[in-house]
């Protein structure tokens, strides 16, 4: 049972432009939400993180957006640029006693034309 | 710091082959973690470890075992190497208590190929 689930799979997006890549998850109790980059040959590194108890957090030209109503949760990159190009990772974890213990999402491979 | 290490880096192994995948921390992190990255599928947890001494299964440990005798260590054994088993193995490391305890901090991969 697959419970976060990542869209798009693949994202082509013009040098300059907003990529958004969309994760949905079906455990309410899941209370930490963050996004992994992956670089080529790379292990993933934590891009950007949320708690339930915000709608929006932005570092940067990143942004999430968390919606808990509808229990989705969005990546904004603005201004994307060629080095942006990556694979992109959502996961979903219950910090309170259940040690961190991430479940991630499919991926989405992001490519920036310049 | 160094990290998270993990040796090899590449490894080739006939099926039916056992081998182990090396995993060591120097970030004093309780929480360690085994995971493999297949195409389209994301990031699978095979086992996980809370602490020296204690471990548990993920989504995928079928064909894997773990044990965790220090902080420091987690290695990941392969019993019976079977083509499936075909992948790129991360382990990770966090905290489990402070401000961020679920960011977890991930080594540079053991690519495995088995024929």
């Amino acid at each position: 049972q697959q419970q976060v689930k990542q869209s798009p799979q693949s994202l082509i997006v013009q040098k300059g432009g907003i990529s958004i890549i969309n994760c949905a998850y079906e455990n309410t109790a899941f209370d930490y939400f963050p996004w992994y980059q992956q670089f080529p040959g790379k292990g993933p590194a934590l891009l950007i993180a949320i708690r339930p108890d915000v709608s929006e957090k932005k570092e940067g030209r990143f942004t999430i957006s968390f919606n808990k109503s509808a229990k989705q949760f969005s990546l904004h990159i603005m201004d994307s640029q060629p080095g942006d190009s990556a694979t992109y990772f959502c996961a979903a974890s219950m910090i309170l006693g259940n040690t961190g213990k991430l479940i991630f999402g499919q991926g989405t491979t992001l490519q920036v034309k310049p | 710091n160094a990290g998270v290490t993990q040796t090899p880096k590449f490894q080739v192994l006939k099926t039916g082959q056992s081998m182990t995948l090396q995993c060591a921390q120097d970030m004093n992190h309780e929480y360690m973690s085994w995971y493999r990255q297949d195409p389209g599928m994301g990031l699978r947890l095979i086992h996980y470890s809370v602490g020296a001494g204690i471990t548990d299964q993920g989504e995928v440990p079928n064909g894997y075992n773990v044990s965790r005798s220090t902080t420091e260590d987690f290695p990941l054994r392969l019993l019976s190497a079977a083509p499936s088993q075909t992948s790129v193995y991360f382990c990770a490391s966090s905290r489990t208590t402070g401000p961020n305890p679920a960011e977890q901090y991930f080594g540079p991969g053991t690519r495995l190929t088995v024929t």
